[in-house]
């Protein structure tokens, strides 16, 4: 099994532009979790989807963030137009409703200049 | 969920034993206590989770006091490569359709 696959793996942007980062969940999987890192805020969760349906976007910072989730393979996460702030570590995570862990991929590290 | 408390840091030896402490206190009865680790650049991995009864795998040991308001994660042998960032988080339920809210978590440095 390959895990959860995210891509780009890095990424460097200017202020102002569109990125897009991409997530495949293990296959099997019906649950899928967007998580955010930075140094000054630790760990979050951005947006979760269970059978590709969101869930709870609670965490989702402002509407310049969106997240789909077109098929059980397959999830975005997008941000327009990007800012500095947005740097981060971005994770994906999947599991099965039935199980007890989330598998999480390896991250996309974001820099907006 | 309830909050949970975690030393920021703790130092082991290689081959010895790291038992890593979690103060839990407002816990309620249908609430689990899960332990998930983040080795650098890497992302969180599960360890190991229990809801009253003390749990062992592969990976490690949970051991949870009689009135829920504490446990302890035990790696029986910590090597270098369990230097990370332990999290314990509590929350409802037991399938991963929940969200998992990460504090800070406690460095463990395994020393040569």
């Amino acid at each position: 099994d390959a895990g959860v696959i995210q891509s780009p793996r890095h990424e460097v942007t200017e202020m102002g532009q569109e990125v897009t980062l991409r997530c495949k969940p293990i296959s099997g999987h019906n649950s899928l979790f967007w998580y955010r890192q930075t140094m000054m805020r630790g760990l979050e969760l951005l947006i979760y989807f269970n059978n590709n349906v969101p869930i709870d976007d609670s965490g989702m910072p402002e509407d310049r963030f969106s997240a789909k989730m077109p098929n059980a393979s397959f999830s975005t996460l997008k941000i327009q137009p990007s800012e500095p702030r947005d740097s981060a570590v971005y994770f994906c995570a999947s599991g099965r409703t039935s199980g007890v862990q989330k598998f999480f991929g390896p991250g996309t590290r974001l820099t907006v200049l | 969920d309830a909050k949970t408390t975690q030393p920021p840091s703790m130092d082991c030896a290689e081959g010895r034993a790291a038992n890593l402490p979690c103060n839990h206190s407002t816990i309620s009865g249908n609430e689990y206590v899960y332990w998930y680790r983040q080795i650098h650049s890497q992302g969180p991995q599960y360890i190991i989770h229990g809801l009253k009864n003390n749990e062992t795998n592969e990976m490690a040991s949970l051991i949870i006091t009689e009135d829920r308001k504490s446990s302890t994660l035990i790696l029986p042998h910590a090597t270098l490569r369990d230097t990370a960032v332990y999290y314990c988080i509590v929350r409802v339920g037991g399938g991963s359709n929940y969200k998992l809210t990460f504090g800070k978590g406690t460095l463990l440095t395994v020393n040569p």
